[in-house]
């Protein structure tokens, strides 16, 4: 089974500023992807960015892009120059655990909410 | 390329009453999953389909079900309302449900008095 925590359920930043996103995972699998999905208030959950668990690579997708740390099973996710638009709850994601079938179940973290300040 | 529809948006229901909630992937998907979503639980899973066959399913119970239609199109039923299951219902479809990105809808939300 996987977990996942987001230790942060609130935080806020500075428009323009930059912000990090924890979240830390817990699995047994050795192949594994980890996503941050982003819900505003109008509820619908759009793909913030991706990461392949055997990538070391960092993920970027414009400003936005995640520290992991395989070792540490974190994988923080950092806004840079935070716009109006990013606030909006952030859910942190592992899909990894076979059921068997070819399906893999998607587990979320609790989710942070980021508040901008104009 | 239409993306992932759900109907209702909202309903209101009320205990012991039954509710059917719709899902219409994005158009050559295959794979359909759905979440409920509360304050108190968060997201969790409920049960994903792969052409018309249950593949994966949550720790729910029984009066919480599913299935899928020949178009990928799909449906979740829920029998015998209670308070608690007053949340957002969130469907996600993908190619394979690999890999695979998953795309939301905007969700149904329920309520049940």
């Amino acid at each position: 089974a996987q977990t996942v925590t987001q230790s942060q359920p609130e935080m806020s930043v500075q428009e323009a500023e930059t912000v990090t996103l924890s979240c830390t995972y817990d699995t047994s699998e050795s192949d594994y992807y980890l996503f941050w999905y982003k819900q505003p208030p109008s509820r619908q959950m759009i793909l913030v960015i991706r990461q392949e668990a055997y990538k070391q690579q960092n993920a970027t997708e414009n400003r936005f892009s995640v520290n992991f740390q395989k070792a540490a099973k974190s994988f923080s996710l950092k806004i840079s120059d935070s716009q109006l638009g990013d606030a909006a709850m952030y859910f942190c994601a592992s899909k990894g655990s076979y059921s068997g079938a070819g399906s893999y179940q998607l587990t979320f973290g609790k989710g942070t909410k980021l508040s901008v300040i104009p | 390329k239409a993306g992932v529809t759900q109907t209702p948006r909202y309903l209101i229901k009320t205990r012991g009453q039954q509710v059917t909630l719709s899902c219409s992937p994005i158009s050559g998907h295959r794979s359909v999953s759905w979440y409920q979503q509360t304050p108190g639980q968060g997201l969790q899973f409920l049960f994903e389909y792969f052409s018309e066959t249950q593949r994966n399913k949550g720790n729910f119970p029984g009066r919480f079900s599913g299935r899928q239609f020949s178009n990928s199109r799909s449906e979740m039923n829920v029998s015998t309302l209670e308070l608690g299951d007053s949340a957002l219902y969130l469907c996600a479809s993908s190619f394979t449900n690999g890999f695979d990105e998953q795309y939301f809808g905007p969700g149904t939300r329920l309520t049940v008095t």
